[in-house]
C-alpha cells in the first residue's frame, strides 16, 4: 500500500486555468506538507497543517490555496497558472511533527505539472 | 535565515566504493537532521534521522554524522553498489517546524 499518493502523476494545462492536487496518507499522520521542487531541484516548503489547521505557510503566491478536509488529505488549489508555477510539487506527512525531536518525513512520489 | 549546501553536487564512483557526503548548515540551532534518497521521477526516501542530541546514526551500510556546532553532517555510504545511484539530500529541522533542503548531490556507481 502507498504511504503517501497523490493525484495526478502529471498534470499539463494552459496559463490561467485553475486546477488541484490531491494528496492523502494512509500512516495515521497528523501533519502535512506541501512542498516544490523548481528546474533546479531545490525543495522549498511551502504549507504545513497539524490536526487540519495551516501551521506554516511560506511566502507562497495567494493563487496557491491548501485545503485540509481531515488529517489523512491535504489537497493544493492552484488559481490563475502560471509559467513559473511549473515544478514539481511533493506531498508529503509526519507524526507530532511540531516538537523538538520530529519524526521523519515521508513523501509522495510528486505531481509532475507543466504550463503551456 | 537558515541556509543548507551539499558538496559536492555530483559524484561519480567505482563499485565498491566507499562514499562520502557532505552536507552544511548556517545556523546550528537545529533540531534535527535528515538524510533523503530521491530517484529520477519518484518521490524522497528518508534514509536517517539524527536527532540533535545525537552524533551519528547507522543503518546497513549508512552511517551519518553530525556535528551541530561546526554546522556539518557526512552521509556514508560503505561499498558503493550500482543501486546506489540516486540523488542524496539532506534536510535540518528549526524552529517553524519546516524543513530546509539542500540542493541534493547526484551520485553515479559505475559497474
Amino acid at each position: 500500500d502507498t504511504a503517501v499518493s497523490q493525484t495526478p502523476k502529471y498534470l499539463v494545462t494552459q496559463m490561467g486555468n485553475d486546477k488541484s492536487i490531491k494528496c492523502e496518507q494512509n500512516l495515521g499522520h497528523d501533519t502535512m506538507y506541501w512542498y516544490k521542487q523548481d528546474s533546479k531541484k531545490f525543495l522549498k516548503i511551502m504549507f504545513s497543517y497539524n490536526n487540519k489547521e495551516l501551521i506554516i505557510n511560506e511566502t507562497v503566491p495567494n493563487r496557491f490555496s491548501p485545503k485540509s478536509p481531515d488529517k489523512a488529505h491535504l489537497n493544493l488549489h492552484i488559481n490563475s497558472l502560471e509559467l513559473g508555477d511549473s515544478a514539481v510539487y511533493f506531498c508529503a506527512s509526519s507524526q507530532g511533527d511540531t516538537g523538538r525531536q520530529g519524526q521523519p518525513q515521508h513523501f509522495g512520489d510528486g505531481t509532475r505539472l507543466s504550463i503551456l | 535565515k537558515q541556509e543548507v549546501t551539499q558538496i559536492p553536487a555530483a559524484l561519480s564512483v567505482p563499485e565498491g566504493e566507499n562514499l562520502v557526503l557532505n552536507c552544511s548548515f548556517t545556523d546550528s540551532a537545529i533540531y534535527n537532521l535528515q538524510w533523503f534518497r530521491q530517484d529520477p521521477g519518484k518521490g524522497l526516501t528518508s534514509l536517517l534521522l539524527i536527532q540533535s542530541s545525537q552524533r551519528e546514526q547507522t543503518s546497513g551500510r549508512l552511517n551519518a554524522s553530525l556535528d551541530k556546532s561546526s554546522g556539518r553532517s557526512t552521509l556514508y555510504i560503505a561499498a558503493s553498489q550500482p543501486g546506489d545511484s540516486a540523488t542524496y539530500l539532506c534536510a535540518v529541522k528549526a524552529a517553524g517546524n519546516k524543513l530546509t533542503f539542500g540542493g541534493g548531490t547526484r551520485v553515479l556507481v559505475k559497474p
